[in-house]
């Protein structure tokens, strides 16, 4: 089955610099590929998803790129706030129906 | 208005008992799922369904199971909880084969005393 590793697992930053996350998966049938915020005490939120038919998707400070050759892609978040800090999940699907999970990045933002 | 909710949000029981967390989502999705998330924030995936049929059954224990009763509602019945049972439970929905975007539950924090 899909394997995806995510680096780093913990990640802290200086308000207003960015943040890179990085994922790597195993399957290259996985054409999908979504990255979730987790809040404390809340369930993951879908911030942005990228598919294998496109290289890089933008939305405002967020990005995410793919790499389908080397299978890896990175979520990058630019001019980081302190409302960023949260955990930071990637995953990868080829169906809809099963979903691969990273092990999570949690970010601190430091004002 | 909530998208996918469950209930209840916590749920503090003792070992050998058997409890249901329920979840229903409003968005009109025809693909639901249940996973587990343990105390290292890993989440895995329990279950999925799709217009009420199960697809994905992955290795999870014969005490754990899903009923959909209908589209909207995709309910996790746990028999003989264990220690090894607690952790927080997700709900979550998609659209199915017009969209694989996933909406989750605010979840379930199950402790099993």
């Amino acid at each position: 089955g899909e394997n995806v590793e995510q680096h780093p697992s913990t990640l802290s930053v200086q308000e207003g610099d960015s943040a890179v996350i990085k994922c790597t998966y195993s399957d290259s049938a996985s054409n999908y590929f979504p990255w979730y915020k987790q809040e404390l005490g809340k369930g993951p939120q879908l911030i942005i998803d990228i598919r294998s038919n496109v290289g890089e998707k933008k939305d405002q400070r967020i990005a995410v790129t793919l790499n389908k050759t080397a299978k890896h892609f990175s979520l990058h978040i630019t001019e980081t706030q302190p409302e960023d800090s949260a955990v930071y999940f990637c995953a990868a699907s080829y169906t809809g129906n099963q979903f691969y999970f990273g092990t999570g990045t949690s970010l601190t933002v430091i004002p | 208005d909530t998208a996918v909710s469950q209930t209840p949000k916590y749920l503090v029981t003792q070992m050998g008992n058997d409890k249901s967390i329920k979840c229903e989502q409003n968005l009109g999705h025809d693909t639901m799922y249940w996973y587990k998330q343990d105390s290292k924030k890993f989440l895995k995936i329990m279950f999925s369904y799709n217009n009420k049929e199960l697809i994905i059954n992955e290795t999870v224990p014969n005490r754990f199971s899903p009923k959909s009763p209908d589209k909207a509602h995709l309910n996790l019945h746990i028999n003989s909880l264990e220690l090894g049972d607690s952790a927080v439970y997700f709900c979550a929905s998609s659209p199915g084969t017009s969209g694989f975007e996933q909406y989750f539950g605010p979840g379930t924090r199950l402790t099993v005393t």
